[in-house]
């Protein structure tokens, strides 16, 4: 079985400039969640798909970011304009059900310069 | 609020026994998790504890008391590749999500 898949590993942008993560989970997991942790803090919560409905998006910082799962399978995080606070590494996790066995993937590194 | 407290790093000899602290004070508890993290990769799924008690999974054990908010792992005969970090997790707000303490980076020795 496939993991959880984020592209790509590495992203480096330039302050003002738009970036777009990808999170691809595990063929049939509903749950699909977006967490960030930044530089010395703990991983945060950033929002929880079910399918392509948004069920908890308390943890998006602002507006600049937005999140989109079309047809419940893979979901992209956009940031724009990115600032130097949102560098970090953000990670996407699936899990099926109400289960609570969540799957992290290894992240993606952004750094904003 | 929610917070999670665990220590920032832990050293220990290989061979030997190593408890991770873990303590909590969050609303709408509903389980703790256990994650293994190497550097530049994903956290991986060591334990949940819903209920009191310990328990055990070969080499490695956690243990929860709710009334207390308290957790611990416990990593036994040490190896050179458990050298990782270790966060504490609650699934808080009546919701799916985790609320991640900041992990214990943990150094095995020779």
């Amino acid at each position: 079985e496939a993991g959880v898949t984020q592209f790509p590993s590495h992203s480096v942008i330039e302050k003002g400039q738009t970036v777009t993560l990808r999170c691809d989970p595990i063929s049939g997991h509903d749950n699909l969640y977006w967490y960030r942790r930044v530089m010395g803090k703990e991983i945060k919560f950033l929002l929880h798909f079910v399918k392509e409905s948004k069920q908890d998006e308390s943890g998006m910082p602002n507006n600049r970011f937005l999140a989109e799962r079309t047809g419940g399978t893979y979901s992209t995080l956009k940031v724009q304009p990115a600032e130097l606070e949102d560098s970090g590494v953000y990670f996407c996790a699936s899990s099926q059900g109400s289960n609570y066995g969540y799957t992290f993937g290894s992240g993606t590194r952004l750094t904003v310069v | 609020g929610q917070n999670i407290d665990q220590p920032t790093e832990m050293t220990a000899t290989e061979g030997a026994i190593v408890q991770i602290n873990c303590t909590y004070q969050t609303s709408g508890f509903n389980g703790l998790f256990w994650y293994q993290q190497h550097a530049g990769e994903a956290p991986t799924f060591l334990s949940y504890n819903v209920l009191d008690g310990l328990e055990e999974k070969g080499r490695f054990s956690s243990f929860l008391s709710r009334s207390k908010g308290y957790s611990y792992l416990l990593l036994k005969e040490l190896q050179m590749k458990d050298s990782a970090s270790y966060l504490c997790a609650a699934i808080t707000g009546g919701g799916n999500k985790l609320t991640f303490g900041t992990g214990t980076q943990l150094k095995v020795e020779l």
